[in-house]
């Protein structure tokens, strides 16, 4: 069974400072994907991480994949506070019917 | 362009009442999913469909139904509600041998 774990779940950080969001998953998979939620929102797709060592990057954001270590970062550079809201990581198998399975999400808030 | 329109957006229900919600897309998708998202929980897929005619069970499929009669719709039935589906459904859709999924707005479902 894949499994998908995020950590931290909840972060509450100060403007102008970075931090790191890992995504940590538990069996091979196809692809990884980055969604932003807003409250009472849907999700809004970020990344998508197709192979080992990819790396992609929009404004503050920028995320990372380790296939040999099943492990993504979502990497947050001079944190503003338009960037709080909650971000999932999601992974998914072609082979399977091209589902998606999401982490736990993370909270993000930014204080000013 | 709709992309993914979900009906009702709201609906609140007394336990044991039935309802369908109905998730529609414009985009010749093969592949449709319902999922619930429940605080700290992230998204559980609950059913899904490879094309028109077939339905799935995902990781939480007990106490729902589904039908796809027509590509461009998935329905998703609770026969008789119970509290703990008190939850916001997401349907989804993606397009087979491609990557990315669009997601409808949600329903917020509450059943006392």
């Amino acid at each position: 069974e894949l499994k998908v774990e995020q950590n931290p779940l909840f972060l509450s950080m100060q403007e102008g400072k970075n931090y790191t969001i890992y995504c940590n998953y538990s069996t091979t998979s196809d692809r990884l994907y980055w969604y932003r939620q807003d409250p009472g929102k849907s999700l809004e797709s970020l990344f998508v991480l197709l192979s080992n060592g990819a790396v992609k990057q929009e404004g503050r954001l920028m995320a990372s994949l380790d296939t040999k270590a099943r492990l993504s970062t979502l990497h947050i550079t001079a944190a503003v506070h338009d960037l709080s809201a909650t971000y999932f990581c999601a992974v998914d198998k072609e082979t399977s019917g091209s589902r998606l399975t999401f982490g736990e999400g993370t909270q993000l808030t930014v204080n000013p | 362009n709709a992309g993914v329109t979900q009906t009702p957006k709201f609906r609140v229900l007394k336990t044991g009442q039935s309802m369908t919600l109905l998730c529609a897309q414009d985009m010749n998708h093969e592949y449709m999913y319902w999922y619930r998202q429940d605080p700290g929980m992230g998204l559980r897929l609950i059913h899904y469909s490879v094309g028109e005619g077939t339905t799935a069970k995902g990781e939480v499929p007990d106490g729902y139904n589904v039908s796809r009669l027509k590509k461009q719709n998935f329905l998703l039935g609770l026969e008789s509600a119970a509290p703990s589906q008190t939850s916001v459904y997401f349907c989804a859709s993606s397009y087979w041998g491609d990557y990315g999924y669009t997601f409808g707005s949600g329903t917020r479902l509450t059943v006392v």
